[in-house]
């Protein structure tokens, strides 16, 4: 059973919508992460938390913005969507040194 | 300029035989790395690592080799079998930082 979850899995949306994608892990994890990834791309950092009240950009550019008002929620926000928006959004956490641990991201469609 | 790099976006291999996708990577900081299964439409999983002091690490069907002098690891599946077919990505993390940065993804198809 997954520990963290993403919510929607797929999600098709007009250009100019403001959309929200969710990420709540229970595991209690400090770090939480979002990537971005184009198909045969690499994963691409675009947001992190080290904990409450603590987000940073990651090294890609991104539009989005995120909030971590709470140990176990994550989310990120398009305040207003674009085509160029188009891609699979992945959540991770990690605790310490240790590796990430992944949802089953999002798919975005702009249309 | 990309710090992880997987040259092969590719690889087919017969079921049985041993699949081997390679990973370079140029930043010397770099003490972490890891291996991640994806299928389509799903997250990366974690399926194994190695830390900078070691150059070997082994774990059922799947070994990863680190070779620091030449900044090159592999990940080594024997047997490979149908079921492995996936997108594996390499990424590494350098001191203290959590942070992964992730190569561009080799896709395995094992064949039956």
């Amino acid at each position: 059973e997954a520990d963290i979850y993403q919510t929607p899995r797929y999600l098709v949306i007009g250009t100019g919508k403001k959309i929200t994608l969710e990420c709540s892990q229970t595991m209690g994890h400090d770090k939480m992460y979002w990537y971005q990834q184009d198909p045969g791309m690499e994963l691409h950092l675009i947001h992190y938390s080290y904990g409450v009240n603590s987000t940073e950009k990651g090294d890609l550019s991104s539009e989005s913005t995120v909030s971590r008002i709470r140990t176990e929620h994550f989310p990120l926000t398009l305040e207003s969507a674009r085509p160029s928006h188009t891609s699979q959004y992945l959540c991770a956490s990690s605790e310490a040194l240790l590796g990430y641990t992944f949802g089953s991201g999002t798919r975005l469609t702009v249309v | 300029d990309q710090q992880v790099k997987q040259n092969s976006p590719s690889l087919s291999v017969q079921e049985g035989r041993i699949s081997i996708l390679n990973c370079d990577y140029t930043n010397s900081m770099f003490d972490y790395f890891l291996w991640y299964k994806k299928y389509p439409a799903e997250g990366p999983t974690f399926l194994i690592s190695i830390s900078s002091i070691k150059d070997k690490n082994e774990d059922g069907r799947f070994t990863v080799f680190l070779n620091k002098s030449a900044k090159h690891l592999s990940l080594h599946i024997v047997p490979s079998q149908p079921g492995d077919s996936a997108v594996y990505f390499c990424a590494a993390r350098g001191g203290s930082n959590y942070k992964l940065t992730f190569g561009k993804g080799t896709l395995l198809t094992v064949n039956p």
